[in-house]
C-alpha cells in the first residue's frame, strides 16, 4: 500500500463550483498533515495545514479523520486560478521528511 | 518569509557526465535538508535527507555513490547527480524543515539527460 494515496482526477469544474478531494494515509504514527498546490511541475506550495479539528482559510477547508487515516479538502466557489494540482502531504514518523500523494489535477473552467 | 534559493533552474547535460544541484537559505539556517524527486506524473519521492555537518541519509533505492549530497555549512547543500543517464532525467527540488514544523521548498531543478 502507498504511503499516501489521492485520486488523481482530473476534476473539470466549472467556475463557481465545489470540489472536494479525498486522500488516504497508511502510517498512523503521522502527525503532520497538509496540502500544497503545484502548479506546471513547480515547487509545490504550502495551502493549508490539517488540523484534527478541520480547519478553514477562505474557500478552502480541510478535514483530519485520524481513526480512518482520511484527509480532505474542499474549495467552494471555485476560480479559474485554482487549476493547478493539488498534493495531499503527511510527514513521516521520524526525521520530519514528507510523504507525498500523485496529487489530484483540478482544472476549473469558464 | 524564510526562503531556499535552488540552481539550475534547469539543465540539460550530456549522458556521462555529471550535474551539481545547490540550494541555499537565504535567511535562515536549514540543519535538515531533504531532496526529492519527481518523475512525469509521479509523486515526488524522498531521496535523501541531509543534515549539516553529517553524511545524508538516503531512501532505499537511491544509489549514494551516484547521487553525492554535501550539507558543509546551515545555509548551503548540494546534490551531485554523477554520470548522469537519461534515466536520470527528471524533477530536483530541495525542502528545508522550519522551526516550528512548517517546509519550504526549493524552485526546483528540471534535469534532461540527453
Amino acid at each position: 500500500r502507498k504511503e499516501v494515496e489521492q485520486d488523481p482526477g482530473p476534476f473539470n469544474v466549472p467556475e463557481g463550483a465545489t470540489v472536494a478531494f479525498n486522500c488516504t494515509y497508511s502510517n498512523s504514527a503521522s502527525q503532520s498533515f497538509f496540502w500544497y498546490r503545484q502548479d506546471c511541475r513547480k515547487e509545490p506550495k504550502l495551502l493549508m495545514s490539517v488540523y484534527s479539528s478541520g480547519n478553514e482559510d477562505g474557500r478552502f477547508t480541510a478535514q483530519l479523520n485520524r481513526a480512518s487515516q482520511y484527509i480532505s479538502l474542499l474549495i467552494r466557489d471555485s476560480k479559474l486560478s485554482d487549476s493547478a494540482t493539488y498534493l495531499c502531504v503527511v510527514n513521516r514518523n521520524s526525521g520530519y521528511a514528507l510523504n507525498f500523494g500523485k496529487g489530484t489535477s483540478l482544472l476549473v473552467t469558464p | 518569509g524564510a526562503v531556499v534559493s535552488q540552481h539550475p533552474s534547469w539543465v540539460i547535460c550530456k549522458s556521462g557526465t555529471s550535474v551539481k544541484i545547490e540550494c541555499r537559505s537565504l535567511d535562515f539556517q536549514a540543519t535538515t535538508m531533504f531532496w526529492y524527486r519527481q518523475f512525469p506524473k509521479q509523486s515526488l519521492m524522498l531521496m535523501a535527507t541531509s543534515n549539516e555537518g553529517s553524511k545524508a541519509t538516503y531512501e532505499q533505492g537511491v544509489e549514494k555513490d551516484k547521487f553525492l549530497i554535501n550539507h558543509a555549512s546551515l545555509t548551503l547543500s548540494t546534490l551531485t547527480v554523477t554520470s548522469a543517464h537519461p534515466e536520470d532525467s527528471s524533477f530536483y527540488i530541495c525542502s528545508a524543515s522550519m522551526q516550528g514544523g512548517g517546509y519550504t521548498f526549493g524552485s526546483g531543478t528540471r534535469l534532461t539527460v540527453v
